[in-house]
């Protein structure tokens, strides 16, 4: 959905490096999502934000941390990247329902 | 707690024939019930969802589910198979009221000339 970017779209870094994926969104939504995405898996949730304020930890949260720097963006950083946290990982919005609108993903490789 | 489990991980038609993926959920409240689809490099598209209107939904590029409480089933339908289906199908549940998503493993679909 061209209303929910991410940025960068692939990235590759190695083992204790600190790197940030960022997602940014035009459709107005308070809140927002970051998941990530295994072969084999459906997505699992690692943080999501209510408002600016209001930040939660999802099923995965350890080894993340995320910020929300206005309505319209939320980061996530891996503060020491590790190879298991090789993935897809998707930003979503939603306006306060259920129905949730992704970005394009990013590809991580940790190596 | 809520959970989805796709039957078939990958399921092979011939085009123009009928495509069924399967899905079954489990939820303590009224779920919410979204199919999602994912091609090759690219984002989740939504396909259709369904939030306790009418139990038999129709969606995008020609695709329905129906909601069949009595069987805890959400299974996706459509009758005639396109070439430019093929790709990875998600059956996801969310509890009414919730925020929270929760993914299936995914159905890979291929699609046969």
């Amino acid at each position: 959905d061209a209303d929910v970017t991410q940025t960068p779209r692939n990235r590759i870094t190695k083992t204790g490096k600190r790197i940030m994926l960022e997602c940014s969104q035009t459709k107005g939504h308070d809140r927002m999502y970051w998941y990530r995405q295994d072969p084999g898996l459906g997505l699992q949730l690692i943080y999501y934000s209510f408002d600016v304020k209001d930040i939660n930890k999802g099923e995965i949260s350890d080894g993340y941390s995320v910020s929300r720097q206005a309505q319209a963006k939320f980061s996530l950083s891996l503060e020491s990247a590790i190879p298991n946290q090789t993935a897809l990982y998707f930003c979503a919005t939603s306006a306060g329902g259920a129905t949730q609108y992704f970005g394009p993903g990013t590809r991580l490789l940790v190596l | 707690a809520q959970s989805v489990t796709q039957l078939d991980s990958h399921v092979s038609v011939s085009e123009g024939t009928p495509v069924l993926l399967r899905c079954n959920y489990s939820s303590s409240y009224s779920p919410s019930l979204f199919w999602y689809v994912q091609h090759p490099n690219k984002g989740l598209q939504l396909l259709l969802k369904y939030t306790s209107a009418a139990t038999l939904v129709k969606g995008i590029n020609g695709f329905e589910a129906e909601f069949k409480k009595s069987e805890t089933s959400f299974h996706l339908t459509k009758p005639s198979a396109h070439m430019s289906d093929a790709a990875e199908y998600f059956c996801v549940v969310s509890e009414s009221g919730a925020n929270n998503l929760f993914f299936g493993t995914g159905t890979r679909l291929t699609v046969i000339p």
